[in-house]
């Protein structure tokens, strides 16, 4: 199986900051990664797919970059709403795998 | 639009069984490869089962193994989850999934495994 490692598993940052988080692949996954936000009691909502591509409605300061085994999410100006678990996917097999999450605390 | 709804969750002593449904609706059913996943409370996400287009190719997680049986209903767009020998550990908000250039995900239902 495919292992995702997610960094860092917290982080505390304040309104208007540049928040960047990572997955690493255990093999290449080429650019199949997908990037949640949940938020407590919810589902998790997609933001990015193939690596890179903004899911339609998601506010412009999420972006994603990467492929092969090193991805990265990063939130340009961090806002209020933005404060969250973040989770990153690898869906290059059938049994998709997911990063150990990131939570986004207020400093 | 698409949308996946499950159901079947609930309460269930330990060593008990239910039956989750996932109805589809918004896209052809049959012509999408389709999966659960779940989430037990305050933890991350877990892959737990797979299914080809048309139930020909059937994958599991190792920790469901020999207790869960996934299965589709093409003709009714339903996908189920059949989950026997439950545990504590099974404890769980289950999220159904169709797979595709990315993933949808249902809202989920959540299984409870307790005496």
């Amino acid at each position: 199986d495919i292992q995702v490692t997610q960094s860092p598993s917290s982080l505390s940052a304040s309104v208007g900051d540049r928040v960047t988080i990572t997955c690493r692949a255990s093999q290449t996954i080429s650019s199949w990664l997908a990037w949640y936000q949940q938020k407590p009691g919810k589902a998790p909502k997609l933001l990015i797919y193939k690596a890179s591509s903004l899911e339609g409605g998601v506010p412009s300061r999420f972006s994603g970059s990467g492929s092969g085994t090193e991805f990265t999410l990063t939130i340009s100006s961090l806002q209020p709403d933005d404060f969250a678990t973040y989770y990153c996917q690898q869906y290059n097999s059938y049994s998709r795998t997911f990063g150990q999450g990131t939570r986004v605390e207020i400093k | 639009q698409v949308q996946l709804v499950e159901s079947g969750g609930g309460l269930v002593k330990p060593g008990g069984s239910l039956r989750l449904s996932c109805a589809a609706s918004g896209f052809t059913f049959s012509d999408y490869y389709m999966g659960w996943f779940r989430q037990a409370p305050g933890k991350g996400l877990e892959w737990v089962s797979y299914i080809s287009s048309r139930g020909d190719n059937i994958y599991y997680a190792d920790s469901v193994k020999g207790r869960f049986t996934i299965s589709r209903d093409n003709a009714k767009n339903s996908l189920y989850l059949q989950v026997d020998s439950l545990r504590a550990e099974d404890t769980a908000v289950y999220y159904c999934i169709r797979y595709g250039t990315f993933d949808i995900w249902g809202q989920g239902t959540m299984v409870t495994v307790s005496s």
